[in-house]
């Protein structure tokens, strides 16, 4: 059975405070592993998707990386907009995804 | 990145009544369209994968006469939620492939009362 498992469920962090968020998957068939962004109340923001391992993709303060079992989704110097549950999903080629649980970041100032 | 728009946002509906939640790909066409429910303070659960011009494929547990699905075109899918109980109030996302990535309509908060 396809399994995606994120930790920490929470982290709270001080603005300027850098960490990392992991995303541990065993899907059959990967054909690219998601992360996502998602605010309360809305639909899931497309952030990144990585397709091999040793991967690295940046996007503002984010930064993704995916190795054979596991992605990272490093933010450097956040700040209390990147305040969200950050979701991860591993993809099949038949386009299905398997979501993980999510991380809810809250970023102090 | 690609946009994928669903409506209504929020629809609130009286037992018994059925509700239709549309999901169109804006700037691309999409053959296949999928559908997740979300409880609070959960993930995203896959129901069901819409395909264009044939019958959805539905996840295990997801009562294909209570969830209509229709992809009537490559940027339309519906999906009715019929005689809505109060126990089918949740958030619906629908999503589309395309090539960059899968992208999430806003989703759609259904209350039923």
């Amino acid at each position: 059975e396809d399994q995606v498992t994120q930790s920490p469920e929470a982290l709270r962090l001080q603005e300027g405070e850098s960490s990392s968020l992991n995303c541990s998957y065993t899907v059959s068939g990967l054909r690219g592993l998601f992360w996502y962004r998602q605010d309360p109340g809305k639909g899931p923001e497309f952030l990144f998707t990585l397709y091999s391992a040793g991967e690295e993709k940046e996007k503002e303060r984010l930064k993704a990386t995916l190795t054979k079992k596991e992605s990272f989704l490093h933010i450097t110097a956040p700040k209390p907009e990147d305040s969200a549950t950050y979701l991860c999903a591993g993809g099949t080629s038949y386009g299905k995804l398997t979501f993980g649980q999510g991380t809810i970041l809250t970023v102090h100032p | 990145g690609a946009v994928v728009s669903q409506h209504p946002s929020r629809v609130i509906c009286k037992s018994g009544t059925s509700v239709k939640i549309e999901c169109r790909s804006l700037d691309f066409q999409a053959t296949t369209m999928f559908w997740y429910r979300q409880f609070p303070k959960q993930s995203l659960m896959l129901m069901a994968t819409s395909n264009e011009g044939s019958k959805a494929t539905y996840e295990q547990g997801v009562e294909k006469d209570k969830f209509l699905i229709n992809h009537a075109s490559l940027t339309l899918s519906t999906l009715t939620v019929t005689s809505a109980h109060p126990e089918d109030s949740s958030f619906y996302i629908c999503s589309a492939r395309a090539s960059e990535g899968a992208f999430f309509g806003q989703g759609t908060r259904l209350t039923v009362v």
